[in-house]
């Protein structure tokens, strides 16, 4: 199994829905991160987590919810997807004092 | 806040040619600095990271990079590119707080 497993892989949704992308690790991380990823935009911060009840904003959070339900599990929605909200989702983590990032392979992500 | 400039959105080398891609980056303190290779279908690997030290730092996969206070630069090189080196490279640096910022990324295409 991966170190950093996202649920689903691809998806296309309607606007309007709400949807939910899915991390999980089995690197024993206290941190995890939400970035998407837009042509020519690079990856941009959504939310992260330091730990389970430390949960904060990222530069783009607007029109996104997360959930850190567990230290392995962080869950990012949309509740009310709009057609700019298409792109590539990644999670990733790192350990508490450090740069080890770990991506995931990504979720992407079509609202029509 | 920290920033990154990667100029070249697109590179099209010829196999066995040598690659250079160009990174700036915008931030108050002395930075921390990495390269990442996102392959299709992938998430972002790792190449190298700079935190202090000599400027001409050693990644996997044959590369390097060199780190230039003076142009707020952290360009990668590799001497011979292979096909397998077809990707898109992120700059990135670190904040205090181990978050990463991404650059826009540039797309290398290599030629037969």
């Amino acid at each position: 199994d991966a170190d950093v497993t996202q649920t689903p892989r691809n998806r296309i949704t309607k606007t309007g829905k709400r949807i939910m992308l899915e991390c999980s690790q089995t690197k024993g991380h206290d941190r995890m991160y939400w970035y998407r990823q837009d042509p020519g935009l690079g990856l941009r911060l959504i939310y992260y987590s330091f730990d389970v009840k430390d949960i904060n904003k990222g530069e783009i959070s607007d029109g996104y919810s997360v959930s850190r339900q567990a230290q392995a599990k962080f869950s990012l929605s949309l509740e009310s997807a709009i057609p700019n909200q298409t792109a590539l989702y990644f999670c990733a983590t790192s350990p508490s004092g450090n740069y080890g990032y770990t991506f995931g392979s990504g979720t992407r992500l079509t609202v029509v | 806040a920290q920033s990154v400039t990667q100029p070249d959105i697109h590179i099209t080398v010829s196999e066995g040619a040598s690659l250079e891609l160009r990174c700036n980056y915008s931030y108050g303190a002395t930075p921390y600095l990495f390269w990442y290779v996102q392959s299709p279908g992938q998430g972002l690997q790792l190449l190298l990271k700079y935190f202090s030290g000599d400027t001409l730092v050693q990644g996997i996969k044959g590369f390097e990079a060199e780190f230039k206070r003076s142009q707020s630069s952290f360009n990668l090189r590799k001497p011979s590119v292979h096909w397998s080196d077809a990707a898109e490279y992120f700059c990135a640096v670190g904040s205090n707080d181990y978050k990463l910022s991404f650059g826009a990324g540039t797309t290398v295409t290599v030629r037969a």
